[in-house]
């Protein structure tokens, strides 16, 4: 499969746990997104990476949410002291080029208690 | 900021009917438009898009959308849904000069067999 995977697919943790999840993007693919999506809404934008810069950062990022692409191929996004607030589909998705197409990986359920 | 609004939240249609879905945006500038699909337990998956030229574009399955910029309207459109049709649909715009998507709330269709 070449699409965009993501790891863990579900994660259910504590409040106050620190949580860290994983996207590999499409190979070649050069940008890489995270959207959050909670039940009944559509995707909200999280940040995104051209290779490895982070290059924009919603104001939902709030300072317990870090994330990287340290080599510009896969990335990592960090949830430090996890609220309940934070349950949610954390979504990735890359692209390549001008035309800005972004394929979606399967996404990471968190779900805190 | 940029916003997008879908105004029906959950259809239903029985097999055969003719479907369209309304999306309007909050943006004066030049955008590009896009529809996404969501299959029960699956991740999602674009249907069409809109960049420039002719601003009625045709995507997988049947479906199509038309982009009236007097309206900020870019409309999904099928003559016939089919029962495997049932998904969550999805349209995001983005700007030329950025990259993140802004999602409208997301529709509910579920085609009755």
């Amino acid at each position: 499969d070449t699409g965009v995977s993501q790891n863990p697919r579900h994660k259910i943790t504590k409040r106050g746990q620190n949580v860290t999840f994983r996207c590999d993007p499409i190979s070649e693919h050069n940008r890489l997104y995270w959207y959050r999506q909670t039940l009944g809404q559509g995707p909200e934008f999280l940040t995104y990476f051209q290779n490895e810069a982070q290059l924009e950062k919603s104001r939902l990022l709030s300072d317990r949410f870090s994330a990287e692409r340290p080599k510009g191929s896969f990335s990592t996004l960090e949830i430090q002291r996890t609220e309940q607030g934070d349950s949610a589909m954390y979504l990735c998705a890359s692209s390549f080029g001008l035309n800005n197409e972004q394929f979606f990986g399967p996404g990471t359920r968190l779900t805190v208690l | 900021a940029q916003s997008v609004s879908q105004h029906n939240h959950h259809v239903i249609l029985s097999e055969a009917a003719s479907l369209e879905l309304g999306c309007n945006y909050s943006y004066g500038g030049t955008v590009n438009l896009f529809w996404y699909v969501q299959y029960p337990g699956q991740h999602l998956q674009l249907l069409l898009k809109y960049f420039s030229g002719d601003p009625l574009v045709k995507g997988i399955k049947g479906f199509e959308a038309e982009f009236i910029k007097s309206k900020f309207s870019f409309n999904l459109r099928k003559p016939s849904v089919q029962w495997s049709d049932t998904a969550e649909y999805f349209c995001a715009v983005n700007l030329n000069a950025g990259n993140m998507l802004t999602f409208g709330g997301g529709t509910r269709l579920m085609v009755k067999p």
